[in-house]
């Protein structure tokens, strides 16, 4: 098993361009959400999922879209990159309501510059 | 709204040492998870150990374990011969029973293991 993929891992933006990160599972998990990382400041919810076609927002969701079109796949857009979108973004799942719930399982990270 | 403290920033300890880390939280229910994560150099976000809130008893794990403290709101972590593998950021976390797996993060203390 994959467990949750991101990609990229890294990458460099200029001020006002867009950009998808990609995440993906293969453990059939329900749910789906997508964190960033700041210095001095642990993670922050940015937006979630229970399913496919359901999304909410979570703590700091401005600048962001989600989708959810499959169990898999869990996208996150920047329509129109800023500088302070400069962070790491973590993608996590977890099921729901059965064996492993209540735990996440997380992606690897991709680092997001935007000059 | 939850909130999660880590008042050690950073801290060290001597390899085969036991350290304590620290975690305190802010929260109105009675029933909630509590988790500790650690992120390796590599960035990672890897589980170390959950405490469910309705349990008493401490959760293990190999050389790590808890001191749950619930009328406190205090959840500190031990590790017992520390390992050099052990170096790294660990961060404290809070979920709601009824916050659709949302974690809280506190802001990380970062262990180092000296040889």
């Amino acid at each position: 098993n994959a467990g949750v993929t991101q990609t990229p891992k890294f990458q460099v933006l200029k001020t006002g361009q867009s950009m998808t990160l990609q995440c993906a599972q293969d453990m059939n998990h329900e749910y789906m959400s997508w964190y960033r990382q700041d210095p001095g400041m642990g993670l922050r919810l940015i937006h979630y999922s229970v399913g496919a076609g359901i999304t909410d927002q979570g703590e700091v969701p401005n600048g962001y879209n989600v989708s959810r079109s499959t169990t898999e796949d869990f996208p996150l857009r920047l329509l129109s990159a800023a500088p302070s979108q400069t962070s790491v973004y973590f993608c996590a799942s977890s099921p729901i309501g059965a064996s492993g719930a209540n735990v996440l399982t997380f992606g690897a990270g991709s680092r997001l510059t935007v000059l | 709204a939850q909130t999660v403290t880590q008042s050690q920033p950073e801290m060290s300890v001597q390899e085969a040492e036991t350290v304590t880390l620290s975690c305190t939280y802010d929260t109105s229910e009675n029933n909630y998870y509590l988790f500790w994560y650690k992120q390796p150099p590599s960035r990672q976000m890897i589980l170390v150990i959950r405490q469910e809130a309705y349990k008493q008893q401490n959760a293990t794990e190999n050389r790590f374990s808890v001191n749950f403290q619930k009328a406190a709101k205090s959840f500190s972590l031990k590790i017992s011969d520390s390992q050099l593998g052990d170096t790294a950021m660990y961060f404290c976390a809070f979920m709601s029973l009824f916050g659709n797996e949302k974690l809280t993060f506190g802001t990380g203390t970062r262990l180092t293991v000296i040889p």
